[in-house]
């Protein structure tokens, strides 16, 4: 299995850009969330789904979307990218029942900068 | 938000030494706790959960303290691969579904 996927690995936007952030993962876990990591802060949720067609939004979700059309994939969009936005982006996945309460697996990031 | 409180770090360590991180909680409602792993510009990776009193894996040694609302991870005979960022996980639920509280995480050096 290859786990949790992510593209692409590094990204440079435009302020005012709009881009899409892929994720997949072939576990077939039904909880998958979207996470963001700056320095000298924790991971905060951004985005989660609880199975297909159900999304609902986490800490920070202003400036993002999500849609989740099968159990394998969960892209992240950003609408009009903003300098703020310059982070490192997670996704994750865990199995039904609890999501929060079951082993997270991430996968490896992706490292945006919005100039 | 609900928060989770961790030792500020970096800890720098001999081989061999035995290391501790606490973190504390808000949320007295939470029954489960996790430390995840981070290796330097890589994803968390589970390294422990903690659903009673404590639990133990080898050379780690993860105790909850419900009365005082933290947690603690000891690390024995720390090896050079231990050098990672420790993160304190604590599930809160809310509005039918279940998230995750991340510490900004403890830095650990061992150094040979």
């Amino acid at each position: 299995n290859a786990g949790v996927t992510q593209t692409p690995k590094f990204q440079v936007l435009k302020t005012g850009q709009s881009m899409t952030l892929q994720c997949a993962q072939d576990m077939n876990h039904e909880y998958m969330s979207w996470y963001r990591q700056d320095p000298g802060m924790g991971l905060r949720l951004i985005h989660y789904s609880v199975g297909a067609g159900i999304t609902d939004q986490g800490e920070v979700p202003n400036g993002y979307n999500v849609s989740r059309s099968t159990t394998e994939d969960f892209p992240l969009r950003l609408l009009s990218a903003a300098p703020s936005q310059t982070s490192v982006y997670f996704c994750a996945s865990s199995q039904a029942g609890q999501g929060g309460y079951n082993e997270q697996f991430f996968g490896p990031g992706t490292r945006l900068t919005v100039l | 938000r609900k928060e989770v409180e961790q030792d500020p770090g970096p800890f720098n360590v001999p081989e061999g030494a035995t290391v501790a991180f606490n973190c504390t909680y808000s949320n007295s409602a939470s029954q489960s706790f996790f430390w995840y792993r981070q290796d330097c510009r890589k994803e968390p990776k589970l390294l422990m959960s903690v659903y009673s009193s404590g639990n133990e894996d080898g050379r780690f040694t993860a105790q909850l303290n419900r009365a005082s609302q933290y947690i603690s991870l000891l690390i024995r005979d720390s090896k050079l691969s231990d050098s990672a960022t420790y993160l304190c996980v604590v599930p809160y639920s809310g509005a039918g579904s279940y998230q995750l509280t991340f510490g900004k995480g403890t830095k650990l050096s061992v150094i040979p």
